[in-house]
């Protein structure tokens, strides 16, 4: 079975703080996603990746950076932690290709205090 | 840019009931779409998928979707609703970009099943 592993599922952090959410899978997959996602507005896209070191951003990269120096690992740095940021944020993973199924992780519910 | 619709929020059925959850999508081109349904604490799971072919796509446990184009929809049907279904669905549509689809998701809509 394909993996996608958050490293935490629960952080509760201080406003000002440099925050690390980690992401690894199992599967080889080229393609990583990050996610976040908040109630009536569902996932957005912050960023992806499609191979190691590369990056593109998505519909609300601001307040956020990636990376990637590794083809199992994804991470989302939050520069400088703000209370608009509390959330939660979803990985996923996917093969090159079209049409291709993205798999994602459980999840990490971010608080910002 | 591509945007998703889904204009339930919540929706009530009870168990053995049908099931239609609505899904309208913006896109220029042929789009790739999606359902996928999170149940709670729980990560995203793939429903179905389509990109071209048979407008009618199965896919597990016993939902299905039918593409429309002449509407813009790609709503999810189920013939007889499980307890086990309640969960929140999510419509997605991506283009290819990249090496990868990136996905606009709707805001969801929750399914609540009454016994």
């Amino acid at each position: 079975d394909v993996k996608v592993t958050q490293s935490s599922r629960y952080l509760v952090k201080r406003t000002g703080e440099k925050v690390f959410l980690e992401c690894v899978q199992d599967m080889d997959h080229e393609n990583m996603f990050w996610y976040r996602q908040d109630p009536g507005l569902g996932l957005r896209l912050i960023y992806f990746s499609y191979d190691v070191k590369m990056k593109e951003k998505g519909d609300i990269p601001e307040g956020y950076s990636v990376s990637r120096e590794k083809k199992e690992r994804f991470s989302l740095i939050l520069e400088s932690a703000s209370t608009n940021q509390t959330s939660m944020y979803l990985c996923a993973s996917s093969i090159l290709g079209q049409n291709t199924e993205a798999f994602f992780g459980q999840g990490t519910r971010l608080t910002v205090v | 840019a591509q945007s998703v619709t889904q204009p339930d929020i919540h929706i009530t059925v009870s168990e053995g009931a049908s099931l239609e959850l609505r899904c309208n999508y913006s896109y220029g081109a042929t789009p790739y779409l999606f359902w996928y349904v999170q149940s709670p604490g729980q990560g995203l799971q793939l429903l179905l998928k389509y990109f071209s072919g048979d407008t009618l796509v199965q896919g597990i446990k016993g939902f299905e979707a039918e593409f429309k184009r002449s509407q813009s929809s790609f709503n999810l049907r189920k013939p007889s609703v499980h307890w086990s279904d309640a969960a929140e669905y999510f419509c997605a549509v991506g283009p290819f970009t990249g090496g990868g689809n990136k996905l606009t998701f709707g805001t969801g809509t929750q399914l609540k099943v009454e016994l």
